[in-house]
This record gives structure tokens, sequence and C-alpha cells, in this order.
């Protein structure tokens, strides 16, 4: 069965410090591995994705992932914080048939 | 253009009564799904459509939940009768298209609270 994992509940980031959000995988076959992000009383939002190809993709808002198949591991990377990245972020992995399936979820938290 | 909306927002129930949660997705999106997030676990596959068929239905907790899709447009989602087990956060996604690599777009939810 795929299933991925979020080990942090929370990450907190001094404002201007980069940051990491991780996230595992586990799948038979290729994955497609997604981010998205959720603000305060809003929906998800999609960040990247991973399909194939270069390891480092980059997303939305100045983030990027980098997939790494020896760590079966895709997390979220931002150079630098801003405290509008404060947000609940989900990873996740899409079947063959279409349906996402996502980690926990991490709270990010940015500090001035 | 819209994306995708979800009605109510906010829905507050007793145990046993019944509520119908709508969901339009994107405007020419065959895909529609619905998931779930239940006391801050992670985000659960509920049920997917492709225009007004079921293509899996396989995350649907109970006889409890009936989701339709008339006409391939909008669909809802109804809990009859509802358990406080059923509270939680229930998404909305539509995508154009089947395949994995494309994404989908998500509705901001329905916070359901059964009391």
């Amino acid at each position: 069965a795929q299933s991925v994992a979020q080990p942090e509940d929370q990450v907190n980031v001094a404002e201007g410090n980069p940051l990491t959000v991780k996230c595992t995988y586990s799948v038979s076959g290729n994955p497609y591995l997604f981010w998205y992000v959720q603000y305060p009383n809003r929906g998800l939002q999609f960040l990247l994705k991973y399909i194939t190809g270069d390891n480092l993709v980059k997303g939305s808002y100045g983030f990027e992932a980098e997939f790494n198949k020896s760590q079966t591991s895709f997390h979220l990377k931002k150079p630098s914080a801003l405290v509008s990245d404060s947000a609940l972020y989900f990873c996740a992995v899409r079947d063959r048939g279409g349906k996402l399936i996502f980690g926990q979820g991490t709270e990010l938290s940015v500090k001035p | 253009e819209a994306g995708v909306t979800q009605f109510p927002s906010h829905s507050v129930i007793e145990k046993g009564q019944t509520v119908t949660l709508r969901c339009d997705p994107i405007s020419g999106h065959d895909n529609l799904y619905w998931y779930r997030r239940v006391m801050g676990k992670e985000i659960k596959f509920l049920l997917h459509f492709v225009k007004e068929s079921k293509q899996d239905e396989s995350g649907m907790p109970n006889n409890r939940f009936l989701a339709e899709r008339t006409g391939g447009t909008y669909s809802t989602l109804k809990v009859q009768p509802a358990e406080l087990e059923d509270s939680g956060v229930y998404f909305c996604a539509s995508s154009q298209w089947q395949g994995a690599a494309y994404e989908q777009y998500f509705g901001p939810g329905t916070r359901l609270t059964v009391t």
C-alpha cells in the first residue's frame, strides 16, 4: 500500500532563515509527489509536483522540493522564510487511479 | 476562471440529523474528488467521480454517506444520520484529466461539527 509520512507535526523557523518540511513516501513503481499548503481559513493550494526529470522541483512562492529516490524523500524547502509562509503543509502521493494519499500535515510557524 | 466552491463553509448539526454538502468543480473538469480531514489527522480520500459516474468509492466510510453528481456538474455528499465521528473538514477537488501527473484543485472545505 502506498503511504506518505511527515515526521514533524510542527516546524518553527525564524524569518529569513532557511526552512525544510520533511516528507517520506512508500510506493510501488514511480512516485507522483505533490506538496499542498493550507493557509488559515482557506482551502488547499497546490505548491509543486514531481513527476519525472530533475530531482529539484521549483514551485510557487519561492518553494522548491528535492526528490531523493534512494531515501524515498521529497522534502520541501525555501532559502529564506517569510512570516506569511506560516501555514499547514501537506505532502501527497498520487496513485494510478488518481486519488491523493496525504501525510498528516506539518504546521509551519515563522516568527519575526 | 472560478475555482472550486463548496457550500456551506461551516455546518453544525446534532447527532442523528442529516447534512448535505455541495461542491461545484471548476467548469469543464470531469474529475471530482471528495476528501475529509478528521480530528487533525491526515486528509483521506472518500470517492472519485468521472463525470456522473463513480470511478472509485473505496474511501467511503459506511452507508451513511451518499455522494451524487447528477449531470456531471456539481456534486453533493449527504451524511444521514450523522454521528459524532463524522466531524471534520470535507474537501472537494477537481481536475481536468485523470492522469496521475495532473494536479487537483481544491475548494475551501466544509467544516462539519456534529454535536
